[in-house]
């Protein structure tokens, strides 16, 4: 079974700090991404990364930034947290979507994160 | 705009009472349209991908169909463990990977 793992389940944090959360996968996947869920607005994409080193900006990636040094392990980070970044955030592995495909897509267990 | 809408925004069932999700797209050049679980606090769980018109997937009491400017998930007999929020996504041609997601439908099915 394809394990894609989170750090944390829930984060608390203060505005102002900078945070870290991380996403581990136990496959030799290249693609990797993360998502922001909020309620009314649905799943958007922040950043995602198709292999070590590289990086493309998803449709709300300000205020982040991301870390891809080791092809299991893809990090997103908040520079400075404010309290609009509180949300549901979700690590997935996707397949090469533009071609046909039988992969699987695998989600993260997500991370509750709070910003007071 | 490529978008995607899906409807109703919430369902209440009985159970064994069959019914259908509608998600609808607009988009430029449809690569792939794919349908997810949600449970409550946990992170999608994926069901199906649907490339061209015409093509059906099935899993158990699911059956997800689709069209030129819609898809449909159909849910028979279903059960309340079948409760959950459904999700479609699509995937735009010109796309690197960026999948453009409904709202979701929150099913309830009651015993």
């Amino acid at each position: 079974d394809v394990k894609v793992t989170q750090s944390s389940r829930y984060l608390v944090k203060r505005t102002g700090e900078k945070v870290f959360l991380e996403c581990v996968q136990d496959m030799d996947h290249e693609n990797m991404f993360w998502y922001r869920q909020d309620p009314g607005l649905g799943l958007r994409l922040i950043y995602f990364s198709y292999d070590v080193k590289m990086k493309e900006k998803g449709d709300i990636p300000e205020g982040y930034s991301v870390s891809r040094e080791k092809k299991e392990r893809f990090s997103l980070i908040l520079e400075s947290a404010s309290t609009n970044q509180t949300s549901m955030y979700l690590c997935a592995l996707l397949p090469y979507l533009y071609r046909p495909s039988t992969d699987t897509q695998y989600f993260g267990p997500g991370t509750r994160l709070t910003v007071l | 705009e490529d978008q995607v809408t899906q409807s109703p925004e919430a369902l209440r069932l009985q159970e064994g009472e069959s019914s259908s999700l509608n998600c609808s797209y607009t988009v430029s050049g449809l690569r792939g349209l794919f349908w997810y679980r949600q449970d409550p606090g946990k992170g999608p769980e994926f069901l199906f991908t649907l490339y061209s018109a015409g093509e059906e997937k099935e899993k158990e009491r699911l059956k997800a169909t689709l069209t030129k400017k819609e898809s449909f998930l159909h849910i028979t007999a279903p059960k309340p463990e079948d409760s959950a929020t459904y999700l479609c996504a699509v995937l735009p041609g010109g796309s690197q990977g960026n999948l453009i997601f409904g709202k979701g439908t929150k099913l309830s099915v009651k015993p």
